[in-house]
């Protein structure tokens, strides 16, 4: 069946820092890519969202490429701030038969500190 | 926002007793999801409904049960609550079509402790 595996937290960042979540995944097929970040005491948002290999997702100053070669989907962010520690979810929409459905990883708790 | 809503927000209930949570929405989409969340685990599917009376089981549907009567609401029940129901639960919802169904939006979530 399908599979996403991302990097265990806690990651602990100063503010200003690069980020990298790494998450890579198992699926038949040609899957859909996602990421979903959780703040406190809140529901999961769509972050970002990849259909098909070598698409880029962007939004508020994160993305990440899905990379069929790798079966990857690394998150990113260039310059981190306060405001975005949270939980960040890395998922995949397997395609074909029983497969029509949202994997997730286990989430990867982000700290950014001033 | 999507316009989802559950109720109870938060919930303390006794081993044993019958819990009903409830997620309703106002986008009218056709797709409706509950999903548990517990630390080391992510989110896992419990029960997902693709129109009116119309729901399947997810990975993790032993002792849950689902229904929806109406588009709008889809109500998860737990027939008799155990401990290891403790968890946060959300409600997702998606639009049709095969790139609709695959973006879900989620609810506020229901903290339930089961004593």
């Amino acid at each position: 069946g399908n599979s996403v595996t991302q990097m265990e937290g806690p990651v602990t960042l100063s503010e200003e820092a690069f980020l990298t979540i790494n998450c890579t995944y198992t699926a038949t097929g040609y899957p859909s890519l996602f990421w979903y970040v959780q703040y406190p005491g809140e529901g999961l948002q769509l972050l970002l969202k990849a259909t098909k290999a070598d698409d880029k997702g962007s939004n508020k100053g994160f993305e990440a490429t899905y990379r069929k070669e790798t079966t990857s989907f690394h998150l990113e962010k260039g310059s981190v701030q306060v405001s975005d520690s949270a939980v960040y979810f890395c998922a995949l929409w397997g395609s074909g038969g029983s497969n029509y459905k949202l994997t997730f990883g286990k989430g990867t708790l982000l700290t950014v500190n001033p | 926002d999507a316009g989802i809503t559950q109720s109870p927000r938060h919930k303390v209930t006794e081993t044993g007793t019958p819990v009903t949570l409830r997620c309703h929405q106002t986008e009218n989409h056709r797709y409706m999801y509950w999903y548990r969340q517990d630390p080391g685990h992510g989110l896992r599917l419990i029960h997902y409904s693709y129109g009116v009376k119309d729901t399947d089981k997810g990975e993790v549907s032993d002792g849950y049960s689902v229904s929806r009567s109406k588009t709008e609401d889809f109500l998860l029940t737990l027939e008799s609550a155990t401990s290891s129901q403790t968890s946060v639960y959300f409600c997702a919802i998606s639009a049709p079509g095969a790139s609709g169904r695959e973006t879900q939006y989620f609810g506020p979530g229901t903290r339930l402790l089961v004593l």
